[in-house]
């Protein structure tokens, strides 16, 4: 079965830039969550979809920073204009439902740099 | 110069030994706990999770221990090998569907 899957892998780009970050959860999963990973910080959730719908957006950084999910199977996180202290690891996850909480399945993630 | 970041515990531990990572959970409500492993370039790997309704959960080498009254977790590996080498995590959620991780404890296993 094919887990999520993150694209691009690598990503480089120029202060000031726009930068998108694309995820395709598990199939049937109906939660999806963007994380990011710093050596400053850890791994910090920044949003979550359930259903397609945002739930918790606390995370989000500052406006720069927006995520869609405009059906199951696709989520973009995107940054614009995009800064050097944005530079970290950024994970999408799924999960299913069901009565609470459930295991969260990680992408590859996409390593971001910016100039 | 010092590196700036967080400061991962680390563990090192001799193949073929038993393991004990530990983690201090920060909310007493917290309901469901989970481990992942992360490799080098790679995602967080789920490994074993427990609800808080239960004090141990076992699975294939590793066991979970949830301590709810000090709020502790731990994560026993048996029989520790080479690629058991990585960075683990704890996670905690309460009551809804986000997950709160700790810094995470950095396993080196000798040869």
């Amino acid at each position: 079965d094919a887990g999520v899957i993150q694209s691009p892998r690598h990503e480089v780009t120029e202060m000031g830039q726009e930068v998108t970050l694309r995820c395709k959860p598990i199939s049937g999963h109906d939660y999806l969550f963007w994380y990011r990973q710093t050596m400053m910080r850890g791994l910090e959730l920044l949003i979550y979809f359930n259903n397609n719908v945002p739930i918790d957006d606390s995370g989000m950084p500052e406006d720069r920073f927006s995520a869609k999910m405009p059906n199951a199977s696709f989520s973009t996180l995107k940054i614009q204009p995009s800064e050097p202290r944005d530079s970290a690891v950024y994970f999408c996850a799924s999960s299913s439902g069901g009565q609470g909480p459930d295991t969260q399945y990680f992408g590859p993630g996409t390593r971001l740099t910016v100039l | 110069g010092e590196s700036v970041g967080l400061h991962l515990p680390t563990l090192s531990v001799q193949e073929g030994d038993n393991s004990i990572i530990n983690c201090a959970y920060s909310n007493s409500a917290s309901d469901y706990f989970i481990w992942y492993k992360q490799e080098s370039g790679k995602g967080p790997q789920f490994i074993i999770d427990i609800r808080s309704n239960m004090d141990k959960r076992q699975g294939q080498r590793v066991t979970v221990l949830l301590n709810k009254t000090v709020k502790h977790l731990s994560l026993q590996i048996a029989a520790t090998q080479p690629g058991d080498s990585a960075v683990y995590f704890c996670a905690e959620s309460f009551n809804d569907y986000k997950l709160s991780f700790g810094a995470g404890t950095t396993v080196t296993v000798r040869a």
